[in-house]
């Protein structure tokens, strides 16, 4: 089952400039993504969403770009820090089921260079 | 700032044995989940809960998992006869409607051996 596929695994960047993590979808049906960064030992931290009806959103250094005809989205964010270096999740979900059903990617390692 | 809390963080137990994953979702929130992670694969829903039932389960939460909220604070993810393949780390998580954002703890580690 692969509704959701980040298909980097890992990511290295250099402190500064901007990183650009992808995600692609199979499910029509999705309507609402996000995006969550993963330290070790730690659970999934939200980041930033978009809704289908939308194409951009920003917040901050964080900005997701989603193209619905081509089933993809991507998360940019800039400048890169080496805080931001983390596993990048991006998960999906259908709203009009409501339950809130969260389908994950595979993530992406992100490693920014001081 | 709120957050959701997980015990224990790390529990060992030996095959066939009944564990308990405890969680105490973010006070407000009225949707909770439990999500899992095999070692090297991706995060996977297991189940999500409203208004004191199951919304939706993934098949992986068969007759051997069980939810429940027993007193308007806790939720609680029970496994009654533990298999090696249940090894992973559990999320808990909760939102404030089923359509927002999740907030999810920092899991439970589960070991069976």
């Amino acid at each position: 089952d692969q509704q959701v596929k980040q298909n980097s695994p890992s990511l290295s960047v250099q402190e500064g400039r901007i990183s650009i993590l992808n995600c692609d979808y199979t499910n029509s049906m999705f309507d609402y993504f996000l995006w969550y960064k993963k330290y070790p030992a730690e659970g999934p931290t939200f980041l930033i969403s978009i809704s289908s009806i939308k194409d951009k959103n920003e917040d901050g250094r964080f900005t997701v770009f989603l193209n619905k005809s081509a089933k993809h989205l991507s998360l940019h964010i800039v400048p890169s820090q080496p805080g931001d270096s983390a596993v990048y999740f991006c998960a999906a979900s259908a709203g009009s089921s409501n339950t809130g059903k969260l389908i994950f990617g595979q993530g992406t390692t992100l490693q920014v260079k001081p | 700032e709120p957050e959701v809390t997980q015990t224990p963080s790390h529990q060992v137990t030996q095959m066939g044995q009944e564990v308990i994953l405890r969680c105490v979702p973010i006070s407000n929130h009225l949707y909770f989940y439990w999500y899992r992670q095999i070692l090297g694969q991706k995060v996977e829903f297991l189940v999500s809960f409203y208004n004191n039932e199951i919304s939706e389960k993934s098949e992986i939460f068969d007759d051997q998992f069980s939810v429940e909220r027993p007193d308007g604070s806790n939720f609680t993810l029970k496994i009654r006869s533990t298999k090696l393949e249940d090894s992973a780390m559990y999320f808990c998580a909760s939102s404030d409607r089923g359509s927002d954002e999740q907030f999810f703890g920092p899991g439970t580690r589960l070991t069976v051996l």
